[in-house]
């Protein structure tokens, strides 16, 4: 059964400070994982797709890697305005475009 | 670019009434539209998966019949919520992809709260 886990639930940082979120997913036969985040009361925002195994992106003070268990969002230096949900989603080969979440990780940035 | 709107962001109905929620892409064409539904402090759940001009498929345990999803052009589909209960009350995420690839851009959401 294709299946995601985020941890931690929750993550407290003060600003500046660095720290990684952890995706641990499996999956028959990956096509891609996505990371999206999102604020209270709204859409999740599109943040990365990673494909293979070995793949990074950044984007500002976030950068996504992809291993072939597991994917990790780094945060760099992060400020109050990244506080929010990061949510980490696969897809398979086998499904229709069908998105798999993880219960997501709440990240609270004080200043 | 990619961008998703949903409308009404907010709707309150009485129990019993039938609610339309619309979900656009505004500058792609998206051949497949999904519909969530989120619980409080809680992950997306897919509802169904829709592809232009054919039937949704739905997720086992959601009933097809209260939850009636139309996706007639590769920019609008439609949930329509009916005879609506106060247990239907959730927020509910539209997503598309399409000819940008495989990702799916999500809209803003709609608050339904059935009195």
């Amino acid at each position: 059964e294709d299946q995601v886990t985020q941890s931690p639930e929750a993550l407290r940082l003060q600003e500046g400070e660095s720290s990684s979120l952890n995706c641990s997913y499996t999956v028959s036969g990956l096509r891609g994982l996505f990371w999206y985040r999102q604020d209270p009361g709204k859409g999740p925002e599109f943040l990365f797709t990673l494909y293979s195994a070995g793949e990074e992106k950044e984007k500002e003070r976030l950068k996504a890697t992809l291993t072939k268990k597991e994917s990790f969002l780094h945060i760099t230096a992060p400020k109050p305005e990244d506080s929010a949900t990061y949510l980490c989603a696969v897809q398979a080969r086998s499904n229709t475009g069908k998105l798999i979440f993880g219960q997501g990780t709440t990240l609270q940035v004080k200043p | 670019g990619a961008v998703v709107s949903q409308h009404p962001s907010r709707v309150i109905c009485k129990s019993g009434t039938s609610v339309k929620i619309e979900c656009r892409s505004l500058d792609f064409q998206a051949t497949t539209m999904f519909w969530y539904r989120q619980f409080p402090k809680q992950s997306l759940m897919l509802m169904a998966t829709s592809n232009e001009g054919s039937k949704a498929t739905y997720e086992q345990g959601v009933e097809k019949d209260k939850f009636l999803i139309n996706h007639a052009s590769l920019t609008l589909s439609t949930l329509t919520v009916t005879s609506a209960h106060p247990e239907d009350s959730s927020f509910y995420i539209c997503s598309a992809s399409g000819n940008l690839g495989d990702t799916q851009y999500f809209g803003p959401g709609t608050r339904l709260t059935v009195l």
